[in-house]
């Protein structure tokens, strides 16, 4: 019963270095979403993918890359790291892309840049 | 995009019917309201939902308006384990992304 599972959990990289974070959710839900949470920013979403095949910016973009591989997996590339990517990141999912269908989230990596 | 706005933090005592509210200003038209808990090192998790009006499940009530430009989350008779962040999404009406709130500390005192 794992439900969003997210690897790694933590990690540290040097500006400018190259990161794929992973997720994949059991659940055969259609609808996956990439955020980072920042402290006193709440949640914010950077990209997000209605469904396989599709992908879509949110609300901060900019300095990442998305992948939904399949139905069951959405991987979020850092191609060159820089220090206000600091952050925990969280990938979710939901049955669809509706604000009607709750999201499940996974336990967060949590990312520093030196 | 839509502004949401909560207070940063509420502190309660264990028994205590506690009350936050979230204001959305720009909610998109159709879109439900959702809150969410978090427990420190881990994911948000769902509590409830509503479109309009009230709504009830077993761990809280959620209060809309007619005007849907906020939302009130009701936690009756806390406990010290709803000690927590609480977050509310809602869908910006102009751009239809997903907005969370800057989420509310409650701290539960014995």
């Amino acid at each position: 019963n794992a439900g969003v599972t997210q690897t790694p959990k933590f990690q540290v990289l040097k500006t400018g270095q190259s990161m794929t974070l992973q997720c994949a959710q059991d659940m055969n839900h259609n609808s996956m979403y990439w955020y980072r949470q920042d402290p006193g920013m709440g949640l914010r979403l950077i990209y997000y993918s209605a469904s396989e095949g599709t992908t879509d910016k949110g609300e901060v973009p900019n300095g990442y890359n998305v992948s939904r591989l399949n139905k069951r997996e959405f991987s979020l590339r850092l191609e060159s790291a820089a220090p206000s990517q600091t952050s925990v990141y969280f990938c979710a999912s939901s049955e669809t892309g509706a604000l009607n269908q709750p999201q499940h989230f996974g336990d967060g990596t949590r990312l520093s840049i030196l | 995009l839509a502004k949401t706005t909560q207070p940063i933090s509420m502190d309660s005592y264990e028994g205590q019917e506690v009350n936050i509210t979230c204001s959305h200003n720009n909610i998109a038209t159709n879109d439900y309201i959702t809150w969410y808990q978090q427990f420190p090192s881990q994911g948000p998790r769902f509590i409830i939902q509503g479109y309009k009006t009230k709504v009830t499940n077993e761990v809280a009530s959620l209060f809309i308006p007619a005007d849907r430009k906020s939302s009130t989350l009701s936690l009756p008779r806390v406990s010290l384990s709803d000690t927590a962040v609480y977050y509310c999404l809602v869908g910006d009406h102009n751009t239809d992304k997903l907005i969370f709130g800057t989420g509310t500390r409650l701290q539960v005192f014995p």
